[in-house]
């Protein structure tokens, strides 16, 4: 399958600050990618979809001017949490299309103080 | 996307065949069920699809019953390293869609 990574793998930040995530697709490339957020002890919940040259898409209840979504070319899209508060503290996981199923990256850790 | 229903929690021995169970019993002719695992703090991990026939891949094997409103994973020879969250999600296969996690079962591998 097609292999995805995120960097960092872990980040810890003041409140406040911003954080950007990186999701790249090393093998593929991806006009559609996905971003999740997982808080612990719960599953993995969709907060956008992001498409290659376009605006991504929110789902319901995610704040689009605090989650900033890029995804400038096929194989990189990036999540920018901006002013960052100890409430998004969570494990973040981008996953990107490829022929019928997706392929997730590792996650990012982000804990904010 | 249909809604799916899966045990909170399975244990398996060591070796012997771990059966996941899943019921999807308001999918659509055009939703396939999808398996996903979740190893702890790692992101998911595809592992088979299927629309209604049984599927088998390296990882595992998906029997659906024939009026499909229902499916079972099976990891025939379970490790300890199968231990995992394992999702059962229905989906369309057309295009980029998205996939909507329930909470899975979390199967735990004894000794």
């Amino acid at each position: 399958g097609a292999v995805v990574s995120q960097h960092p793998s872990r980040v810890i930040c003041k409140s406040g600050t911003s954080v950007k995530i990186e999701c790249r697709s090393l093998d593929f490339q991806a006009t559609t990618m996905f971003w999740y957020r997982q808080f612990p002890k719960q599953s993995l919940m969709l907060m956008a979809t992001s498409n290659e040259g376009s605006k991504a898409t929110y789902e319901q209840g995610v704040e689009k001017d605090k989650f900033l979504i890029n995804h400038a070319s096929l194989t990189l899209s990036t999540l920018t949490v901006t002013s960052a508060h100890p409430e998004d503290s969570s494990f973040y996981i981008c996953s990107q299309q490829g022929n019928n199923e997706q392929f997730f990256g590792p996650g990012t850790r982000l804990t904010v103080l | 996307d249909a809604k799916t229903t899966q045990p909170p929690s399975m244990d398996c021995a060591e070796g012997r065949a771990a059966n996941l169970p899943c019921n999807h019993s308001t999918i659509s002719g055009n939703e396939y069920v999808y398996w996903y695992r979740q190893i702890h703090s790692q992101g998911p991990q595809y592992i088979i699809h299927g629309l209604k026939n049984n599927e088998t891949n390296e990882m595992a094997s998906l029997i659906i019953t024939e009026d499909r409103k229902s499916s079972t994973l099976i990891l025939p020879h379970a490790t300890l390293r199968d231990t995992a969250v394992y999702y059962c999600i229905g989906r369309r296969i057309q295009g980029a869609q998205k996939l909507v996690f329930g909470q899975g079962t979390r199967l735990t591998i004894n000794p």
